[in-house]
């Protein structure tokens, strides 16, 4: 079955670049979605399709098209950022989740 | 504004049977595809299945397969699991998630709703 690789944890000072990668077979070839997850919350959509940013999701936050690994990128990190980030595709008519990256802000 | 509200979850000893509900408001239910999604304690999601718009379509994860059915009533806007032969390992805080289009199989889960929690233990 397909797997999704996610670094456990990434660790940030406010206001640096956080960078949260997503591996997985010829992962290029499909389409990445990304959610935060915050604790006692439900988890909200934050990327689309690779880069499509929904509404209401800040620009600091971007991704990456067709890239191997795939990556999320919040810049200018806020301690508001901090929280559990998964990313997910589908593959064989299965969504599939990566195991989840804890973003702390130091 | 995008609704989504589950309910159904309870504790319930290995074996037995749930059936979860979602009811839905703020989009109109049968235009998008719905998927259960759930996350155990101190895990990460785990998709559990999905259904498209009409119901013509429906997946299910390997680990629930032939012990979990996925079903929605449009003229209710409501989503549902029905669940048998739960095992400790199926507890875990269930999701409802409303697709981003019509398919069960693809796209994003753009809203979610809160949640109900299941607790299988004897």
């Amino acid at each position: 079955s397909y797997v999704l690789t996610q670094p456990p944890s990434v660790s940030v000072a406010p206001g640096k670049t956080a960078t949260i990668t997503c591996g997985g077979d010829h992962i290029g070839r499909k389409s990445v979605h990304w959610y935060q997850k915050k604790s006692g919350q439900a988890p909200v959509i934050i990327m689309s399709y690779d880069i499509e940013r929904p509404s209401g999701i800040p620009e600091r936050f971007s991704g990456s098209l067709s890239g191997n690994p795939a990556t999320l990128t919040i810049s200018r990190v806020e301690a508001g950022d901090e929280a559990d980030y998964f990313c997910q595709v589908w593959d064989s008519d299965s969504a599939i989740f990566g195991g989840g990256t804890k973003l702390t802000v130091l | 504004e995008v609704q989504l509200a589950e309910s159904g979850g309870d504790l319930v000893r290995p074996g037995r049977s749930l059936r979860l509900s979602c009811v839905a408001s703020g989009f109109i239910f049968d235009d998008y595809g719905m998927h259960w999604v759930r996350q155990a304690p101190g895990k990460g999601l785990e998709w559990v299945a999905g259904i498209n718009w009409n119901s013509g379509k429906i997946a299910y994860a390997d680990s629930v397969k032939g012990r979990f059915t996925i079903s929605r009533d449009n003229t209710k806007n409501s989503l549902y699991l029905q669940m048998n032969s739960l095992r400790p390992e199926d507890m875990a805080l269930y999701y409802c998630a409303k697709a981003g289009g019509r398919g069960h199989n693809y796209g994003d889960f753009d809203n979610w709703g809160q949640g109900t929690l299941v607790t299988v233990s004897s």
